[in-house]
């Protein structure tokens, strides 16, 4: 089973439309998540991190939930240039240095 | 601000060649990494280090070796490539190497093995 997997879509959705990802992590110490956002043939860049109580940026809301393993990010109001790749990232304590990414879930918002 | 600088672009070897990623920053971190991305893979973490003078291996370090030159740089070096190490590969630095610091990372290296 990998550390951190992500349903690598694509997601295919209209303009203004919510969508929301899901990311699974096998490691039940993992202390910090985070979820990056990748343009094609572009370097990842965070977008946001992901604190136990949820937090909210904007259109983006993320959530953590222990007891299952999984991390979200919800999109709202989708604009066009949301289209990316959205990558999950844990990093296991006792790993330390070592951020763990998921292979990324592919959205694409259509006009 | 240039941020995270890696050179080249873009390269293409045939197998048993050797070559140097070179990648800088200027933003005084004192974490570097590598990571190599591959189709549906996800990025894998290669070596790191920590702080200057230190290194160390990551999930994929086989095939590889590092040089912290200065608290600037950090080369990954191929010493006889494999067309497994066909890849794109990202530098990326943090500020005080904890996993809770953000990541900045180079545009990424397209390296073909031939």
């Amino acid at each position: 089973r990998k550390e951190v997997e992500q349903d690598p879509g694509p997601f295919n959705v209209p303009e203004g439309a919510t969508v929301a990802f899901n990311c699974t992590y096998s490691n039940s110490a993992s202390q910090s998540f985070f979820w990056y956002r990748q343009d094609c043939r572009k370097e990842p860049k965070l977008l946001m991190s992901v604190y136990s109580s949820g937090n909210e940026d904007g259109r983006f809301t993320a959530q953590l939930n222990r007891a299952s393993q999984y991390i979200s990010l919800l999109i709202r109001d989708s604009k066009l240039s949301d289209s990316a790749t959205y990558l999950c990232v844990v990093t296991p304590w006792e790993y330390g240095n070592k951020l763990v990414f998921g292979a990324g879930t592919i959205l694409r918002v259509k006009s | 601000n240039a941020g995270v600088t890696q050179t080249p672009k873009f390269q293409v070897l045939k197998t048993g060649q050797s070559m140097t990623l070179q990648c800088a920053q200027d933003m005084n971190h004192n974490s570097m990494y590598w990571y190599r991305q591959d189709p549906g893979m996800g990025l894998r973490l290669i070596y790191y280090s920590a702080s200057e003078g230190t290194t160390d291996k990551g999930e994929v370090p086989n095939g590889y070796n590092v040089s912290r030159l200065n608290k600037r740089e950090f080369s990954l070096r191929l010493e006889s490539a494999a067309p497994s190490q066909t890849s794109v590969y990202f530098c990326a630095s943090s500020n005080q190497g904890r996993t809770n610091e953000k990541l900045f990372f180079g545009s990424g290296t397209q390296l073909s093995v031939l």
